[in-house]
């Protein structure tokens, strides 16, 4: 089955340093990946849309600044948190459609990186 | 936008009981609609799926409808299990993105 894999599975890091992870579709193509953050005991929460070869499309609230995103390839999207506060503390899981399956097809998840700023 | 509402926010059934999960749904456009299980610490898992042109789906223990004109889909878990103890969540798609519901926690008594 499809599997994404996204690394690094946690980190911890000081407050105003950033934080990079990467989200990879091992065996399929994905034009679109979706970047979730979850905090504790709550919902997954969209943040962006990366496109491979364009612009993140970032969900109303998301400062685009401080959550770079860069879709450089079909199997390989990174989220960069900038200048990480603890209350940027949280779950980030990313997700991705085969593109050979169509837009109506499942999402995959990545193990998603438990992120802790101190 | 699409915006899912899910309830209710918890709910125990005791074992061998079955459970349901109702969601909503507010854009008329949404033509794929996925239930994920997450255990604690762990990513979602796809359970099923139902696409709007079905009116409902079922894989053993688990089935799932949807009334596109009332905008509802509702997830339904029989002979439950302890294994089945889990955050649920519905979401709703248009083409796109996946817009996911608040989530159940149920909870399989012994």
């Amino acid at each position: 089955g499809a599997v994404v894999s996204q690394h690094p599975s946690w980190v911890i890091c000081k407050s105003g340093t950033s934080v990079k992870i990467e989200c990879r579709s091992l065996d399929f193509q994905a034009t679109t990946m979706f970047w979730y953050r979850q905090f504790p005991k709550q919902s997954l929460m969209l943040m962006a849309t990366s496109n491979e070869g364009s612009k993140a499309t970032y969900e109303q609230g998301v400062e685009k600044d401080k959550f770079l995103i860069n879709h450089a390839s079909l199997t390989l999207s990174t989220l960069t948190v900038t200048s990480a506060h603890p209350e940027d503390s949280s779950f980030y899981i990313c997700s991705a459609r085969d593109i050979g399956r169509g837009n109506n097809s499942p999402l995959h998840f990545g193990n998603g990186t438990r992120l802790t700023v101190t | 936008g699409e915006n899912v509402e899910q309830h209710p926010s918890t709910l125990s059934v005791q074992e061998g009981d079955s459970a349901v999960i109702k969601c909503t749904y507010s854009d008329s456009a949404s033509n794929y609609f996925p239930w994920y299980k997450q255990e604690l610490g762990k990513r979602p898992q796809l359970i099923i799926d139902i696409r709007s042109n079905v009116g409902e789906k079922k894989d053993q223990r688990i089935a799932v409808t949807l009334n596109k004109t009332a905008k509802h889909f509702s997830l339904h878990i029989t002979e439950t299990q302890p294994e089945d103890s889990a955050v649920y969540f519905c979401a709703a798609s248009r083409y796109d993105k996946i817009i996911f519901g608040k989530g159940t926690r149920l909870h399989i008594l012994p």
